[in-house]
């Protein structure tokens, strides 16, 4: 089974520009969740996807981010314009299990973008 | 959510048993307790999910009280390779909403 894929592995940008990261769930997962990862911390929840619906996007700093999910199916996060603190991983994850593992998600391996 | 509270930081040698514990005093009635683990430039991975008492897979044992305040994940006999970072989480019965803490950084050493 393919896991999920996230693109691009890495992204240098100046301030102020745009950036687009692109994840592509586990097959048939409606689910699908963007988190945010910087240096040493916990990952932070931006944005969560039910099918192509917003489910929780209270942590999405809606001036400079967004995210779609077209179909419910692959999704895009768009960052535009770019400031330094925004240095971080960007982590797709999805998951399609209910009940004693509805907790369990399945992550790409991140973007990371360094912001100069 | 539930916030929870874990040590930030463990040491271990290999062979031992290491048990992480974590609290969550405002957990709710349909919470479940999740585990994962995360290695340097990888996504984090799920470990292990409970609700109450005990539950074992191949990988780690989870420890649940009955007031279920808090939960202990038990990694049995501990390698090198399971040197990461381990994050407690209350899941919502059914809002899938995950929220990661600070995490637990386990450090195994020969």
């Amino acid at each position: 089974e393919a896991g999920v894929a996230q693109s691009p592995r890495y992204k240098i940008i100046e301030k102020r520009q745009s950036v687009a990261f692109w994840c592509n769930p586990i097959s048939g997962h409606a689910t699908l969740y963007w988190y945010q990862q910087i240096l040493g911390q916990g990952p932070k929840l931006l944005i969560q996807f039910q099918n192509n619906g917003v489910v929780d996007d209270s942590q999405l700093p809606k001036d400079r981010f967004s995210a779609e999910r077209l179909k419910g199916v692959d999704s895009t996060l768009k960052i535009q314009p770019a400031k330094l603190e925004d240095s971080a991983v960007y982590l797709c994850a999805s998951s399609g299990i209910k009940g004693e593992r509805n907790g369990e998600l399945f992550f790409g391996e991140g973007s990371r973008l360094t912001v100069l | 959510l539930a916030k929870t509270t874990q040590p930030i930081s463990m040491d271990s040698y290999e062979g031992q048993e290491v048990n992480i514990t974590c609290s969550h005093n405002n957990i709710a009635t349909n919470d479940y307790i999740t585990w994962y683990q995360q290695f340097p430039s990888q996504g984090p991975r799920f470990i292990i999910q409970g609700y109450k008492t005990k539950v074992t897979n191949e990988v780690a044992s989870l420890f649940i009280p009955a007031d279920r305040k808090s939960s202990t994940l038990s990694l049995p006999r501990v390698s090198l390779s399971d040197t990461a970072v381990y994050y407690c989480l209350v899941v919502l019965g059914s809002f899938q909403k995950l929220v990661f803490g600070t995490g637990t950084r386990l450090l195994v050493s020969p």
